[in-house]
């Protein structure tokens, strides 16, 4: 149980392209999705976190027109990385939990490469 | 808010070698305790929690032990295999009362036959 899917695994664009990631909790209603990038050898970084129905919370530094999120339903979150450019270049993970202190279940991860 | 702390890596063993990865942390209050792995390529996938002190986590032959006494929850296997080479991530919730994780810097793991 406690599925998450993302998709795709990878994606490879040019510069100036935007770029949609989603995220589907399979089998279980996800209150709350979250979206961390994480940089080689390093460990994640929080982006960003939705709850179904209300505009996403921002981290310090991470910009929201950037990064587009959006919760339309108890099990998609979509994050879109707006003209993207190689510096967006990164692993994009999202995970999601079915309500307070339950843990985080994961998806794969998205690798995005801006060229 | 909580903080935590997980030693560095990469920690290179051979096969059917006992492994500790240490991870200790500050926190308000007991919250519940988590360890990840993530395999190359992949997302993160819940290994073990805690979500009391003097609980033990188990799962895949890994254990932790909620300390309170050591604010530590390290993370032992007594017998790794190749197939354990992975990063391993120590994380327990941000602040009291959110389910924002906070996650260690993560350990590398290689296991050679």
């Amino acid at each position: 149980g406690a599925v998450v899917s993302q998709h795709p695994s990878r994606v490879i664009c040019k510069s100036g392209t935007s770029v949609k990631i989603e995220c589907r909790s399979l089998d279980f209603q996800a209150t709350t999705m979250f979206w961390y990038r994480q940089f080689p050898k390093q460990s994640l970084m929080l982006m960003a976190t939705s709850n179904e129905g209300s505009k996403a919370t921002y981290e310090q530094g991470v910009e929201k027109d950037k990064f587009l999120i959006n919760h339309a339903s108890l099990t998609l979150s979509t994050l879109t990385v707006t003209s993207a450019h190689p510096e967006d270049s990164s692993f994009y993970i999202c995970s999601a939990t079915g309500g307070s202190n339950q843990p985080q279940h994961f998806g794969d991860g998205t690798r995005l490469s801006i060229l | 808010g909580n903080s935590v702390t997980q030693m560095e890596g990469p920690v290179t063993l051979s096969e059917e070698a006992f492994l500790t990865i240490n991870c200790t942390y500050t926190a308000t209050g007991y919250p519940s305790l988590f360890w990840y792995v993530q395999y190359p390529g992949e997302g993160l996938q819940l290994l073990l929690k805690a979500t009391k002190a003097d609980d033990k986590g188990s799962n895949k032959g890994f254990e932790a032990t909620y300390r309170k006494e050591t604010t530590s929850f390290h993370l032992e296997k007594g017998s790794v295999q190749v197939s354990d080479s992975a990063v391993y991530f120590c994380a327990l919730p941000l602040s009291y009362n959110t389910d924002k994780l906070i996650f260690g810097t993560g350990t590398r793991l290689q296991v050679f036959p």
